[in-house]
């Protein structure tokens, strides 16, 4: 059982790049989230879905877009990269009957330049 | 003013110490509590939940919540050098907007063997 996938694991980016980070869980959990953590700052919210079709925006969603086409899949797409979208990032995904138990990924350390 | 505060510490104790971690919110309508370890490099992993106020116990690891002080607290005993992690604070509300968390800025732990 692989849980949430990240992929890639590091990427460094130069300014104006564009990419996609790829997310997957095999728990068939309904709700997805996508988090950015900078040191000394916790964990903030970028967007999140809670089912196929369906997604919203969370706390710091500027730079940012997602798409929901499966259960499995929830992919974060920056666009335009900026020096202040380097960080880690942290896909997870929960179960609607107990959505405070998240199940993160690895992460991925992206880093603009 | 930060919704959830945490003191990021870092914190250092020796093997068999107690250790104690807090953290303080604004918003009354958080209901549910979580606390989240974080190993090095790793995504975060749900330790404990407790709904409401009170007393939550799991081993060596002990949660707290009062609700009136809009405080809560981790406790862990006889600590070892196997709980060196980051420690992250969340907490939701209830019904519809469940799935968002809240995250604290997390505090550094290390248990010196």
């Amino acid at each position: 059982n692989a849980g949430v996938t990240q992929t890639p694991k590091f990427r460094i980016l130069k300014i104006g790049q564009s990419m996609t980070l790829q997310c997957t869980q095999d728990m068939n959990h309904n709700y997805m989230y996508w988090y950015r953590q900078d040191p000394g700052m916790g964990l903030k919210l970028i967007y999140y879905s809670v089912g196929a079709g369906i997604t919203d925006k969370g706390e710091v969603p500027n730079g940012y877009n997602v798409s929901r086409s499966t259960t499995e899949d929830f992919p974060l797409r920056l666009e335009l990269a900026a020096p202040s979208q380097t960080s880690v990032y942290f896909c997870a995904s929960s179960s609607s009957m107990s959505s405070y138990e998240q199940y993160f990924g690895p992460g991925t350390r992206l880093t603009v330049t | 003013q930060k919704e959830v505060e945490q003191d990021p510490g870092p914190l250092s104790v020796p093997e068999g110490a107690i250790v104690s971690l807090n953290c303080t919110y604004s918003n009354s309508a958080f209901q549910y509590f979580m606390w989240y370890r974080q190993y090095s490099r790793k995504g975060p992993e749900l330790l404990m939940y407790t709904y409401s106020s009170g007393n939550k116990e799991d081993g060596r690891f002990t949660a707290q919540v009062d609700k009136s002080s809009k405080y809560i607290s981790l406790f862990i005993r006889d600590s070892q050098p196997s709980d060196s992690a980051t420690y992250l604070c969340a907490m939701s509300e209830l019904q519809s907007n469940d799935y968002k968390l809240s995250f604290g800025a997390g505090t550094t732990v290390t248990v010196r063997a």
